[in-house]
């Protein structure tokens, strides 16, 4: 079984500043698989990335997906009020899910 | 646009089934050829997938769950259902149903519910 870890726990920004979160699987993994998604406080998950690197339907330009094999990131480039929330990896491999247990960027 | 909303008991007594229905509005549970899913969000164990029906009624759980879990649809009603029977404090969770994408999205889920909390206790 994969298993998705994300790193940091929790990242302390500003706004306007640069961040990368980190997702790391256990095994070399599909980059077509892997997706990213944000959540805020009472909200349910929400699509962001896909397929490793692209963006969900409405997704703004400064969110960016990379990686493969077994290390992917989402990069945001300028981090605006309404990015500080959760963000998880997740995996679909062999009929299955996995998910990192995320990141929460908080504002500094 | 589709949309999915959760309800259900918020409480649940041990040993129980935890019975939860997902309604689907903005288009046909029927079109699409999509997975409609079951996953659920523990505080301390983050977020774990419970299951999967096709409208066509072919279904998969999660082999942690499964014997415990029947994932149902009726497409007149556009809704599709959990139950979680035997269930104990270890349930207690934030349920959420999503659509699973194609594989063109790599099966990503898209949209999700807005969830609802399901608390297991006397």
């Amino acid at each position: 079984e994969v298993v998705l870890t994300q790193s940091p726990g929790t990242l302390s920004l500003s706004p306007g500043e640069r961040v990368t979160l980190s997702c790391r699987a256990s095994q070399t993994i599909s980059s077509k698989y892997l997706a990213w998604y944000q959540q805020k406080p009472g909200q349910a998950p929400r699509l962001f990335i896909y397929g490793a690197s692209s963006r969900a339907t409405g997704i703004p330009d400064r969110f960016s997906g990379s990686g493969s094999g077994t290390d992917f990131s989402l990069t945001i480039t300028r981090l605006e009020p309404e990015d500080f929330a959760m963000y998880f990896c997740q995996y679909y491999g062999t009929s299955s899910y996995t998910f990192g247990q995320g990141t929460k960027l908080e504002i500094k | 646009q589709v949309q999915l909303q959760e309800s259900g008991p918020g409480l649940v007594k041990p040993l129980q089934t935890l019975s939860l229905t997902c309604t689907v509005s903005g288009g046909s549970i029927n079109s699409g050829g999509y997975y409609w899913y079951w996953i659920r969000q523990h505080p301390a164990k983050g977020l774990e997938w419970i299951g999967y029906i096709h409208h066509s009624g072919d279904t998969y759980y999660n082999p942690s769950l499964k014997s415990r879990v029947t994932i149902s649809v009726d497409t007149s009603k556009n809704h599709f259902s959990l139950n979680l029977n035997s269930v104990t404090a270890a349930d207690t969770a934030l349920y959420y149903c999503a659509r699973a994408r194609g594989y063109s999205y790599g099966y990503a889920f898209d949209p999700w519910g807005q969830g609802t909390l399901v608390t297991v206790s006397s």
